[in-house]
């Protein structure tokens, strides 16, 4: 079955460290999404990537930085720079930037120790 | 850009009561509007969508939404709510701010609904 898959589900982190949320999707869609959701706050979109080694910063892009070598995965880092990375992460694909319609990953809670 | 405002973060329901969720988006009437839904500990799901022309939307689970140029609004509705409802709401909207934005989406901030047995 086609989808977007987010790992770890779970994940902790040291303070001073970066570490890297996978997302991968085999929908063949040309663009990906990452959103960070905090209670009250809605969705907050951190950077995006409409093809293949070109993607965008996003509202709250300083301290995370992603790739998009391939299609299907579009990795995001929260580095060290991050000063409050505790939060619910979400990865979302779309079909193409005509259709809007996202397919959201399952998430990640990431957690600072 | 466009934005959409949910008004009341939190609405409580009973069991078998009517539903309402308010939206209201920001300026221009936009191509299209989204109802998403969200359960504790996961991704988000589609509930339903408006595209242009349309006014009454129906979706998934017996929601349906209506829009209303004149209100600027796109309220989530379904007349009787079950237990399996309860989750969070999400209004969205294409952020419009046209180039590299075109097909990016703004959400808006949520509601939890609670729904009493």
């Amino acid at each position: 079955d086609g989808g977007i898959t987010q790992s770890p589900k779970y994940l902790f982190r040291k303070e001073g460290q970066n570490v890297t949320l996978s997302c991968e999707q085999n929908l063949n869609h040309d663009a990906m999404y990452w959103y960070r959701q905090d209670p009250g706050q809605g969705l907050r979109l951190i950077y995006y990537s409409q093809i293949v080694n070109d993607f965008q910063k996003g509202d709250i892009a300083e301290g995370y930085s992603v790739s998009r070598e391939k299609k299907e995965s579009f990795p995001l880092t929260v580095t060290s720079a991050q000063k409050n990375p505790t939060a619910f992460y979400l990865c979302a694909s779309q079909l193409d930037t005509s259709n809007y319609g996202y397919t959201f990953g399952s998430g990640t809670r990431l957690t600072v120790v | 850009a466009q934005s959409v405002t949910q008004l009341g973060s939190h609405v409580s329901v009973s069991e078998g009561a009517l539903v309402l969720l308010r939206c209201n988006y920001s300026s221009s009437v936009p191509p299209y509007l989204f109802w998403y839904v969200q359960y504790p500990n996961q991704g988000l799901q589609l509930l339903l969508k408006y595209t242009t022309g349309a006014t009454l939307v129906k979706g998934i689970n017996g929601f349906e939404a209506e829009f209303k140029k004149s209100e600027t609004s796109f309220h989530l509705t379904k007349p009787s709510a079950h237990m399996s409802d309860a989750a969070e709401y999400f209004c969205a909207v294409p952020s419009n701010a046209g180039g590299t934005s075109y097909g990016k989406l703004t959400f808006g901030q949520g509601t939890i609904l609670t729904v009493h047995p």
